[in-house]
């Protein structure tokens, strides 16, 4: 089992629709959680963190946590075409950050 | 945002060369940077923490005296890809936290290399 395992995709959404990205992790200790996007050939870019149960908001993204469930997602409301992108999945310990291996979602015109 | 910045973003070497990458913070000092290496299409991988001041602690199967970390000071870390063959051609990718240990990190813009 990954330490930090995301939805496969390729998901593909129509523009103003809602994206829901996914994920798990198996370390119940874990302490941070975030959210990044990257575009092709680029570095990551932070999106969201998430320290502690439950929905956190940030303009068109939201962020949710459930720790029993070992479950993070992330939820992006009118979907924009400059939101395709791949979007990485985070979970650190002790300053170590596990990353899943990304869902790439495209947002059609 | 804090800026991290990393130097160069692309390079072609020749197989048996050395190339390094640097990796500066630029508005806030890191004691720990990590280093990542990203092949298409798949995600990241943590290939070392680097330490200001003491020597880089490497994730299992990386060979340190292939990828020489150095963190002499708060705000560099390098990484030198010693003897590079072709299939060390990847994207390397460094970061820091700015704030704590488990808070966001910050990466550097990545540096493409390509051994030929």
């Amino acid at each position: 089992q990954k330490e930090v395992e995301q939805n496969s995709g390729p998901l593909s959404v129509p523009e103003g629709a809602i994206a829901s990205l996914n994920c798990t992790y198996s370390d119940r200790v874990s302490q941070s959680f975030f959210w990044y996007r990257q575009y092709s050939g680029k570095s990551p870019e932070l999106i969201m963190s998430i320290y502690s149960n439950g929905d956190k908001e940030d303009g068109r993204f939201t962020a949710q946590l459930n720790k029993a469930s070992q479950y993070v997602s992330l939820l992006i409301r009118d979907s924009q075409p400059s939101d395709s992108a791949t979007y990485l999945c985070a979970v650190t310990n002790a300053g170590k950050s596990t990353f899943g291996d990304g869902t790439t979602l495209t947002v059609k015109p | 945002g804090a800026v991290v910045s990393q130097h160069p973003s692309r390079v072609i070497c020749k197989s048996g060369t050395s190339v390094k990458i640097e990796c500066r913070s630029l508005d806030f000092q890191a004691t720990t940077m990590f280093w990542y290496r990203q092949f298409p299409k798949q995600s990241l991988m943590l290939m070392a923490t680097s330490n200001e001041g003491s020597k880089a602690t490497y994730e299992q199967g990386v060979e340190k005296d292939k990828f020489l970390i150095n963190h002499a000071s708060l705000t560099l870390s390098t990484l030198t890809v010693t003897s590079a063959h072709p299939e060390d051609s990847s994207f390397y990718i460094c970061s820091a936290p700015r704030d704590g240990f488990n808070t966001e990190a910050f990466f550097g813009q990545g540096t493409r290399l390509t051994v030929v």
